[in-house]
């Protein structure tokens, strides 16, 4: 059975420290990991992560995939009261779009 | 990436009602799916939605509770039949614009509570 990990389940950081979120898979037939935040409804997309060791930027955002040892990482460096968000991983099967979901990170940065 | 809209954003109902929501994307796109998100849960897919023909449901999910419907590359529904409060959740439109694996994106979701 497909299964995507997300750790920690929570993080309480303060403003300007740098986070690392993890998420391992099992995922039959890989083909991309992706990661969204969401912060009300809707998840927000991130990055997409295909190939192993290249790392996805975008500003103070970046990523990065593992696909020997099944993970990936997502950092967050000077972190803003306005990351407070939960952070999502899916990994994506080989048949078609779908994506299986982890539990996510819920990540609050205080003041 | 598609700018996608869901109506209605939320509603409260009673017990075995039922709700139809809709997904309306700005651009064709290949593949449509609809997600749940229970409360403190985190997504689960409840079918793909395939134009001209019947979705494809995942296992524990049932045609005659979610029905769905796909006239064309750019609209989907979801109707949550019968509903019990144990179907309070968000649901959320995604979508894929190719079948390439590229990136997926998510409407703004409709919250439902069902009493």
């Amino acid at each position: 059975e497909d299964k995507v990990v997300q750790s920690p389940l929570s993080l309480v950081v303060h403003e300007g420290d740098t986070v690392t979120l993890n998420c391992s898979y099992e995922v039959t037939n890989f083909r991309s990991l992706l990661w969204y935040k969401q912060e009300k409804k809707a998840p927000t997309f991130l990055f997409m992560l295909t190939s192993s060791g290249i790392e996805k930027k975008s500003g103070r955002l970046s990523s990065i995939l593992d696909k020997k040892e099944l993970f990936s990482i997502l950092n967050i460096t000077a972190t803003q009261t306005g990351d407070s968000a939960i952070y999502l991983c899916a990994g994506r099967l080989d048949a078609g779009n779908m994506l299986t979901f982890g539990g996510g990170t819920r990540l609050m940065v205080k003041p | 990436s598609a700018v996608i809209s869901q109506k209605p954003s939320r509603d409260i109902c009673q017990r075995g009602t039922s709700l139809t929501i809709q997904c309306q994307v700005d651009s064709q796109v290949t593949m449509m799916f609809w997600y749940r998100q229970q409360p403190g849960q985190s997504l689960t897919l409840i079918a793909t939605a395939n134009q001209g023909s019947e979705a494809t449901y995942e296992s524990g999910f049932v045609i005659d509770k979610f029905p769905i419907s796909r006239p064309n590359l750019t609209f989907s529904t979801l109707t949550v039949s019968n509903m019990s409060p144990e179907d309070s959740s968000i649901y959320l439109c995604s979508v894929a614009p190719s079948d390439q694996y590229n990136e997926q994106f998510f409407g703004p979701g409709t919250r439902l509570t069902v009493l």
